[in-house]
């Protein structure tokens, strides 16, 4: 079956960019009506979807964070990525990758990879 | 921007149902689904399409919504079931609920 692997750096400075990557495994990033999404959750708090991305490249991003977001994908390397620039402590988060099933006015995220937890620090 | 809203807490004895529930603007025009999270994991779908199990998640889940609210139900829960649930909808962006503690006592 499916699963996804996040990776990338666990701290990142304020005013930088958080940069990670999703690696998918056990099936094909290009197959079916799925997106490939984004989401963060705060320690003790609840979810955020960040935003996601089709195997053309197209993006759909949560609004709140839209100015600062930028998603691309790999399909040779079966890979999809999350920019997030000028972060501040606030983005401190476990950011989560997720393939999103996508239907009639219906979309759900299944499965979800492990999480990594990203610390905004200087 | 759409809201989903739920409760904080539940609090269920083992062997009986409990229900969950998540409400927001004409949530019954909107498909909904549940996700579960344990301590320390990621979450898990239990619930879409308003209704639907996926494959491998225990019949006794099950979900329905109309009007205003969504709930999902959980019938002769066990204690492997506490665990923090979130309702996600679809509203021009990916929405989801606060998150409701069940907690099994």
């Amino acid at each position: 079956q499916v699963q996804l692997q996040e990776s990338g750096p666990g701290l990142v400075k304020p005013s930088q960019t958080l940069s990670l990557t999703c690696t998918v495994s056990g099936g094909s990033i290009t197959s079916g009506s799925f997106y490939w999404s984004w989401i963060r959750q705060p320690a003790g708090k609840g979810l955020e979807w960040i935003g996601r991305i089709y195997t053309s490249g197209s993006t759909n991003y949560n609004p709140s964070l839209k100015s600062r977001v930028t998603m691309s994908v790999d399909t040779s390397k079966k890979q999809f990525s999350l920019n997030l620039s000028s972060v501040t402590a606030a983005d401190t988060a476990v950011y989560y990758c997720a393939r999103e099933a996508v239907g009639e006015v219906a979309n759900w995220f299944d499965p979800w990879g492990q999480g990594t937890l990203v610390t905004v620090s200087s | 921007s759409y809201e989903l809203t739920q409760s904080s807490s539940v609090s269920v004895s083992p062997g009986q149902t409990a229900s969950i529930t998540c409400s927001g603007d004409k949530l019954g025009d909107k498909y909904v689904c549940w996700y579960q999270q344990k301590p320390g994991q990621s979450p898990v779908l239990v619930i879409y399409q308003d209704g639907k199990r996926p494959s491998g998640i225990p019949e006794r889940f099950s979900g329905s919504n109309s009007g205003n609210t969504a709930t999902l139900t959980i019938s002769g829960t066990q204690a492997m079931d506490e665990a923090d649930y979130y309702c996600q909808a679809w509203d021009s962006s990916v929405v989801f609920g606060g998150g409701t503690k069940l907690t099994v006592l």
